[in-house]
């Protein structure tokens, strides 16, 4: 079936460190690819979105590019700060599965100051 | 205003109690979502509306039931509550059936 897998946390980094999160993704068709922030004791929000393969999508200094040759959709951000520690899902919808999007299991990151 | 707001936020109570969940946004969006966060933060899918009606409905107990009054409310109402319930339970919604959605704060649900 459609899914996505990211890599395992929790990842702890210091402050002004170069942030990788791995996500690659399993799909029948030609998916829409999302990152989502969920931070503390809030509900998810979406950081980015790409729709078609070489897109790149950026928000807040994160970015991703989708990878059709190589599935993948890696989130990255050059400089972390403390206001970044929160947990990032890898997310991707289908139109032929209505939209539903199906949500990889979440990294927590950490960043210290 | 909050968006996609829900209540209550917490939620305690005993195995076999009936309990709900209300959600209300404010967005205009069509489509209204149930999600389920377990423990370990994984997100799954429960239930979809769109303009009133049914149109993802996963593998879920039916003593979990999904109300949409009106496309701005989707409530869940719980039966005979479980410990395997026990989770944080999230309400979303989107415009038409597109996947940008917009996440209430969670309801945590704590069942003893």
């Amino acid at each position: 079936g459609d899914s996505v897998t990211q890599m395992e946390g929790p990842v702890t980094l210091s402050e002004e460190a170069f942030l990788t999160i791995n996500c690659t993704y399993t799909a029948t068709g030609y998916p829409s690819l999302f990152w989502y922030v969920q931070y503390p004791g809030e509900g998810l929000q979406l950081l980015l979105k790409a729709t078609k393969a070489d897109d790149k999508g950026s928000n807040k200094g994160f970015e991703a590019t989708y990878r059709k040759e190589t599935t993948s959709f890696h989130l990255e951000k050059g400089s972390v700060q403390v206001s970044d520690s929160a947990v990032y899902f890898c997310a991707l919808s289908l139109s032929s599965n209505d939209y539903k999007l199906s949500f990889g299991a979440g990294t927590t990151v950490t960043v210290r100051a | 205003d909050t968006a996609v707001s829900q209540t209550p936020k917490y939620l305690v109570t005993q195995m076999g109690n009936d309990k709900s969940i209300k959600c209300e946004q404010n967005l205009g969006h069509d489509t209204m979502y149930w999600y389920k966060q377990d423990s370990k933060k994984f997100l799954k899918i429960m239930f979809s509306y769109n303009n009133k009606e049914l149109i993802i409905n996963e593998t879920v107990p039916n003593r979990f039931s999904p109300k949409s009054p009106d496309k701005a409310h989707l409530n869940l109402h719980i039966n005979s509550l479980e410990l395997g319930d026990s989770a944080v339970y999230f309400c979303a919604s989107s415009q038409d059936r597109q996947a940008n959605l917009t996440f209430g704060a969670g309801s945590r649900l704590t069942v003893l």
